[in-house]
């Protein structure tokens, strides 16, 4: 089944702490993103990768890494968690195509709550 | 940010009844896709429209792009109570690989 999957799903973590969270997708997909979404602030991007060794920042890039070494995976870095980054995320890809079709498979989200 | 904004915030209709959503945005476009989300989960796309098309069709879903305002509308008839969901805008700038830049939604409710 074509899909996008992270892990965790939930987690609690204390301040300070490093974390991962992994996305991967088996679509073939160059392009994949994080978001972040936060109640009234809709969804906000937090880096993307048009490819593999390419990253690039979106809106709200502070606090988080990316790696993207292989092209299925793109696992989001926090290596030092603060409450502010208490939110739920998301993993999305993408095939990239000339013609703009730029159609976003989501992950079914990691709801991190930072004490 | 060139985020879009969708409008009304929120939406309540009875079963039945059409829901009309829409969402402005403010650089040129290559292409407007709309995504639903049922609570707490990820988005689904549902259309995508490209900035040289008007009006499209996707089973009880219609969408419309009128580029001389920046502004789409999305329109969902005769409604059922699983339609209660939050639907966002998403803008894809005219250079077409770029990121896709995500409105605030609007969430609405269907009540049965």
């Amino acid at each position: 089944e074509a899909q996008v999957t992270q892990n965790p799903r939930y987690l609690i973590t204390v301040t300070g702490k490093k974390l991962t969270v992994t996305c991967s997708q088996n679509m073939n997909h160059e392009y994949m993103s994080w978001y972040r979404q936060d109640p009234g602030l809709g969804l906000r991007q937090i880096y993307y990768s048009m490819n593999v060794e390419v990253t690039d920042k979106g809106d709200v890039p502070e606090g988080y890494k990316v790696s993207r070494k292989e092209k299925r995976n793109f696992p989001l870095i926090l290596e030092s968690p603060s409450p502010n980054q208490t939110s739920l995320y998301f993993c999305a890809s993408s095939p990239r195509s000339t013609s703009g079709n730029n159609e976003q498979f989501f992950g079914p989200g990691t709801r991190l709550t930072v004490l | 940010s060139q985020q879009g904004e969708e409008d009304p915030q929120a939406l309540s209709i009875q079963e039945g009844e059409n829901a009309t959503m829409n969402c402005s945005y403010k650089t040129s476009i290559n292409n407007l896709q709309w995504y639903r989300q049922n609570s707490g989960r990820g988005l689904v796309h549902l259309i995508l429209i490209r900035s040289n098309e008007r009006e499209k069709h996707s089973g009880r879903l219609r969408v419309t792009l009128d580029t001389s305002k920046k502004s789409s509308s999305l329109l969902i008839t005769a409604s059922r109570a699983a339609d209660t969901a939050s639907y966002f805008c998403a803008t894809v700038w005219n250079s077409g690989n770029t990121p896709l830049v995500f409105g605030k939604g609007t969430r609405l409710s269907v009540i049965a």
